[in-house]
């Protein structure tokens, strides 16, 4: 089983809608959980920490269910500027130093 | 701007020669990460340090070694390149239960 698993997508959604990404992971020992984002050819972004109580970003929410293990982002009114690929990305516990385990990342694209 | 610097942001060059890519930090990181970054693998971890001269092997090791000789400069060294290591190089730093902030990448064609 894959450590962190996306659905690859594209989501191609018009402006203004609502979309929903998924995203599991396999270590129940991860510690931290975070949502990137990347725009094409550059460096993936930090968008938001996930907690678990869950957490609110202006029109981002990101949940995280320890019990399924199971990350999620949510992205109200969608903006044409918020098209690119979304990483979930979870800490390897075990005195792994913190290290990240990249998900391949779910493409976005807003339409007009 | 996380105050991370790689260079140099482009390279190409021949298979057997050795390359060398460099990552600055100014934020004081402890932790320091070389990622690189191919269609269809997504990020995967080359090799990290967790202080100066403490490195340690990442997920995709093979034909690459690194040096730390100061917190702020993290180098990551192809001693003799081959074509399977073309692909664009992420430096990364920060970590712990912390989020890591990246660098702008370097591009690195081998021929």
């Amino acid at each position: 089983r894959k450590e962190v698993e996306q659905d690859p997508g594209p989501f191609n959604v018009p402006e203004g809608a609502t979309v929903a990404f998924n995203c599991t992971y396999s270590n129940s020992a991860s510690q931290s959980f975070f949502w990137y984002r990347q725009d094409c050819r550059k460096e993936p972004k930090l968008l938001m920490s996930v907690y678990s109580s869950g957490n609110e970003d202006g029109r981002f929410t990101a949940q995280l269910n320890r019990a399924s293990q199971y990350i999620s982002l949510l992205i109200r009114d969608s903006k044409l500027s918020d098209s690119a690929t979304y990483l979930c990305v979870v800490t390897l516990g075990g005195g792994s130093q913190g290290n990240l385990i990249f998900g391949k990342g779910t493409k976005l694209s807003v339409k007009p | 701007d996380a105050g991370i610097t790689q260079s140099p942001r482009h390279k190409v060059t021949e298979t057997g020669t050795p390359v060398t890519l460099r990552c600055h930090q100014t934020e004081n990181h402890r932790y320091m990460y070389w990622y690189r970054q191919d269609p269809g693998h997504g990020l995967r971890l080359i090799h990290y340090s967790y202080g100066v001269k403490d490195t340690d092997k990442g997920e995709v090791s093979d034909g690459y070694s690194v040096s730390r000789s100061k917190t702020e400069d993290f180098l990551l060294t192809l001693e003799s390149a081959t074509s399977s290591q073309t692909s664009v190089y992420f430096c990364a730093a920060g970590g712990g239960t912390q989020p890591q902030h990246f660098g702008d990448g370097t591009r690195l064609s081998i021929l």
